[in-house]
C-alpha cells in the first residue's frame, strides 16, 4: 500500500502546552485520514478524522490540519495533559473498501507534570 | 461508539502449534473486519480483509496459508496463525468498520501472541 509516515518518533511537552503531531502521506488519491491514539498494550482509539474536501476539523482539544498541496497531515493538541501521552497514528483510507486502513509510523508523545 | 472484542488477550504457544483469535462486533454487524500486525515500537501493518461468507483478501506479502481467516458471521473473524515460530510473536489486531460512507474503524483490544 501507499506509505504514509510521520517526521518525528518522539515528542516530549510540558503539561499545559500544545502539542503538535505531524503526519506525511504519499498517496495523492487519498481522500480520507484518521488520527489514533493508541496506549501501550491496546488497540487503538480514534481521535478525530477528516475528508480531502476539507482543509481543517475540529474536536474537543484536537484539530487536525490537512494540506493537500505538500501532502501533509497534523494533530494538534491543544493543553495537552499526562493523559494524552501515548503514541499517535496517522492513517489513510486503503482503496475502496470501507475501514480499510494504512498507518503512518507513530509519534511517541510523552507529557511531563 | 461500536465495541470490538478480541479473545484471548495474550496467548503463550509452544512453536509448530496453532493459535486462533477471536474478533468480534458487540453492538453491530460488520460484514467486513481487518486484521493487523504490530511489532514493538512499530505501526500497525494491515494483513488482511475478512469478507463475510467468502474469502479473505490479503494484503501483499502476507502468506494466506499461514494466517487463515475465517469470517462465518457478521458477527466474528478468527484468524488462526498456523506452526507458529518465534517470529510469529507480536501484538494482532482486528477492526471493523462501521457505517456507509468513510468513517473510522473500530479495533479490539488487540491479542500478544508470544511463539516459545
Amino acid at each position: 500500500g501507499e506509505s504514509v509516515g510521520l517526521h518525528l518518533p518522539t515528542l516530549s511537552v510540558q503539561e499545559g502546552d500544545n502539542s503538535i503531531i505531524n503526519c506525511a502521506y504519499s498517496n495523492s488519491a487519498s481522500d480520507y485520514f484518521i488520527w489514533y491514539k493508541q496506549e501501550s498494550g491496546k488497540g487503538p482509539q480514534f481521535i478525530i478524522d477528516i475528508r480531502s474536501n476539507m482543509d481543517k476539523r475540529q474536536g474537543q482539544r484536537v484539530t487536525v490540519l490537512l494540506n493537500k498541496t505538500v501532502k501533509h497531515l497534523s494533530l494538534q493538541i491543544a493543553a495537552t495533559q499526562p493523559g494524552d501521552s501515548a503514541v499517535y497514528f496517522c492513517a489513510e483510507k486503503g482503496g475502496s473498501t470501507l475501514g480499510r486502513l494504512y498507518f503512518g509510523r507513530g509519534t511517541q508523545l510523552t507529557v511531563w507534570p | 461508539g461500536a465495541v470490538v472484542s478480541q479473545h484471548p488477550s495474550w496467548v503463550i504457544c509452544k512453536s509448530g502449534t496453532s493459535v486462533k483469535i477471536e474478533c468480534r462486533s458487540l453492538d453491530f454487524q460488520a460484514t467486513t473486519m481487518f486484521w493487523y500486525r504490530q511489532f514493538p515500537k512499530q505501526s500497525l501493518m494491515l494483513m488482511a480483509t475478512s469478507n463475510e461468507g467468502s474469502k479473505a483478501t490479503y494484503e501483499q506479502g502476507v502468506e494466506k496459508d499461514k494466517f487463515l481467516i475465517n469470517h462465518a458471521s457478521l458477527t466474528l473473524s478468527t484468524l488462526t496463525v498456523t506452526s507458529a515460530h518465534p517470529e510469529d510473536s507480536s501484538f494482532y489486531i482486528c477492526s471493523a468498520g462501521q457505517g456507509q460512507t468513510n468513517t473510522e474503524a473500530f479495533f479490539g483490544q488487540g491479542t500478544r501472541l508470544t511463539v516459545v
